[in-house]
């Protein structure tokens, strides 16, 4: 079974540039998840959806993060201007049912570097 | 004070021992606990999840839940090197979240 599948695997860009980060949920999960994950404050949720819509934005870091989900097959991660601090492996994770209760099961992440 | 900790600092252990680990939590009202590991530069994966007082066996691996005192651990029995990575505890919160801990580095030493 195909699990999370995260696109770009490596991203390095210059500060200012535009990153926009993929990621295809298993079919059939109804949850969508975006972590950021830093040696200093590890995985940090940032936000989450349910059946497409957004249901918790609140540790979107700033308004320069915007997410979508136009569809239950994709979602995007979008940065804009990208800041060096916006350095990190973001992870996309999905589950079925119950987002606090089930299993989350995490793509293989796309490593950020902001120079 | 943080919702889900873990002693950061590596934990060593030799070959075939015993690896024990611990995580505490803030909200009384989690439900569902979970153990992830992951393997440098890798993505976390799952290994435990509970959801009941006690203790739940799977394979090496066993996870204990204690709510009254609300901390919840994991044994390594027959610890391997293929075992060294890094544990995260994750603990669910009413608004359908999981929180992580920092998590917790292993090291098997051969």
């Amino acid at each position: 079974d195909a699990g999370v599948i995260q696109s770009p695997r490596h991203e390095v860009t210059e500060m200012g540039q535009e990153v926009t980060l993929r990621c295809k949920p298993i079919s059939g999960h109804d949850y969508l998840f975006w972590y950021r994950q830093t040696m200093m404050r590890g995985l940090e949720l940032l936000i989450y959806f349910n059946n497409n819509v957004p249901i918790d934005d609140s540790g979107m870091p700033e308004d320069r993060f915007s997410a979508k989900m136009p569809n239950a097959s994709f979602s995007t991660l979008k940065i804009q201007p990208s800041e060096p601090r916006d350095s990190a492996v973001y992870f996309c994770a999905s589950s079925f049912g119950t987002g606090g209760n089930q299993p989350q099961h995490f793509g293989d992440g796309t490593r950020l570097s902001i120079l | 004070q943080k919702e889900v900790e873990q002693n950061s600092g590596p934990l060593s252990v030799p070959e075939g021992a015993i690896a024990s680990l611990n995580c505490t939590y803030s909200d009384r009202g989690s439900q569902s606990f979970f153990w992830y590991r992951q393997y440098s530069g890798k993505s976390p994966e799952l290994i435990m999840f509970i959801y009941s007082n006690g203790d739940k066996e799977d394979g090496r691996f066993t996870a204990q839940l204690n709510k009254a005192s609300q901390y919840v651990s994991l044994l390594i029995r027959d610890s391997q090197p293929s075992d060294s990575a890094t544990y995260l505890c994750a603990v669910s919160q009413g608004n359908n979240r999981l929180a992580f801990g920092k998590g917790n580095q292993v090291v098997v030493i051969p």
